[in-house]
């Protein structure tokens, strides 16, 4: 079983549809949870970042913890076709900048016009 | 922003040669810099942890000798594929640490696409 769980898509919405990804985890060690978004041949960049349990909010997007439950959501509302892209979860076990992150599989997204 | 480099954005390599990748930290120090591989549709896989100035930690299964890292400085991270063969083709993608707002942010290159004929 791997760490970290993720469906790989493609997930197909039209235009201004709302997106939503989620990733399972097995190990209750991991504090940290991130998102990040990569185009295709280009290096991922970090969409949001979240610590506790709980929903935190920037623009259009959403991301959600639940620890009990292991299982981390985004969500991307109003979608835009620049929203095509591949969304990979990353979890961190401790805050120091040397800690290694794992990620999942990531998902494939295609915003249609 | 935290800006990460990598040179070159491609490169195309007969087999047996070495290869040369560069990662820079642009705007910010980084004590701790990683380097990745990614084929095509599938996730990141951690290769190596670079630490400025001491010897890299190399992940389960990847070849120290094959994979040569440098880490030289703050900004400054390489990675050497010593005798390039096609199995090393991918696209290799580097990242820099830092401690932002009381967590770890790692900022990622752009990526480097090897092709090894």
């Amino acid at each position: 079983q791997k760490e970290v769980e993720q469906d790989p898509g493609p997930l197909s919405v039209p235009e201004g549809a709302i997106v939503s990804l989620n990733c399972t985890y097995s190990n209750s060690a991991f504090q940290y949870f991130m998102w990040y978004r990569q185009y295709s041949r280009k290096g991922p960049e970090l969409l949001m970042y979240t610590y506790s349990s709980g929903n935190k909010e920037d623009g259009r997007f959403t991301a959600q913890v639940d620890k009990s439950s292991k299982y981390i959501s985004l969500f991307i509302r109003d979608s835009q076709p620049s929203d095509s892209a591949t969304y990979l979860c990353a979890l961190s076990l401790i805050k120091a900048a040397g800690n290694k992150l794992t990620f999942g599989g990531g998902t494939r997204v295609l915003v249609k016009p | 922003g935290a800006v990460v480099s990598q040179h070159p954005s491609w490169v195309i390599c007969k087999s047996g040669t070495s290869v040369k990748i560069e990662c820079r930290s642009l705007d910010f120090q980084a004590t701790t810099m990683f380097w990745y591989r990614q084929f095509p549709k599938q996730s990141l896989m951690l290769m190596a942890t670079s630490n400025e100035g001491s010897k890299a930690t190399y992940e389960q299964g990847v070849e120290k000798d094959k994979f040569l890292i440098n880490h030289a400085s703050l900004t400054l991270s390489t990675l050497t594929v010593t005798s390039a063969h096609p199995e090393d083709s991918s696209f290799y993608i580097c990242s820099a640490a830092r401690l932002a707002g009381g967590y770890n942010e790692q900022f990622f290159g752009p990526g480097t696409r090897l092709t090894v004929l």
